[in-house]
């Protein structure tokens, strides 16, 4: 079935380093490919999607690229803020309109 | 616009019991999704409703059941409450036929303490 592999955590940061977060793949067909962001206390939100092979996805600065050769959607960022501390998750959606299927999750420390 | 909603925020119950949890999916949206989220983990597929029927089920047990209302909001119903079904609760909605556009948007979820 299908799944999604993350880079372990928990990941520390200085301020306005550089920022990748390893996502990798497995799925039949031609998958989907999101971040969600989740903040302390609060639900997931979408931070960027990349529907078809080559896309690029970007929101807030972060961006990902949909890498079919490698199965991979890594998040990067140029310059990290204390504010993008959270727990970041890389989904897929197979065959539209149905269940996200998620990784384990990575979780982001900025300090200043 | 209100996004998604959901009640309680949180519950603590015994073990044993039964649970009712409800969703109100984004205004304009008809399909809403249940995932089980433990602690340290990334959220769980439970189930999908779409006019009023299941659509989809994850890997849960039947403990697990689900209904969806004609104004699209959505309950689910967790039965002879385990320790293991302690997590929070997310419900997301969409809206059917956007194909690759497709995306979920989630509630704040529900935190469920089985004690």
């Amino acid at each position: 079935g299908d799944s999604v592999t993350q880079m372990e955590g928990p990941v520390t940061l200085s301020e306005e380093a550089c920022l990748t977060i390893n996502c990798t793949y497995t799925a039949t067909g031609y998958p989907s490919l999101f971040w969600y962001v989740q903040y302390p206390g609060e639900g997931l939100q979408l931070l960027l999607k990349a529907t078809k092979a080559d896309d690029k996805g970007s929101n807030k600065g972060f961006e990902a690229t949909y890498r079919k050769e490698t199965t991979s959607f890594h998040l990067e960022k140029g310059s990290v803020q204390v504010s993008d501390s959270a727990v970041y998750f890389c989904a897929l959606n197979n065959f539209g309109n149905e269940k996200l299927t998620f990784g384990t999750g990575t979780r982001l420390t900025i300090i200043p | 616009d209100a996004g998604v909603t959901q009640s309680p925020t949180h519950l603590i119950k015994t073990r044993g019991q039964q649970v009712t949890l409800r969703c109100s999916p984004k205004s304009g949206h008809d399909t809403v999704s249940w995932y089980q989220q433990a602690l340290g983990q990334g959220p769980q597929f439970i189930f999908q409703y779409y006019e009023e029927e299941e659509r989809q089920r994850g890997n849960f047990p039947d403990r697990f059941s689900g209904h969806q209302f004609p104004n699209y909001s959505s309950e689910l119903n967790v039965n002879a409450l385990l320790l293991g079904d302690s997590a929070l609760y997310l419900c997301a909605s969409s809206l059917a036929g956007q194909g690759a556009s497709y995306e979920q948007y989630f509630g704040p979820g529900t935190r469920l303490t089985v004690t």
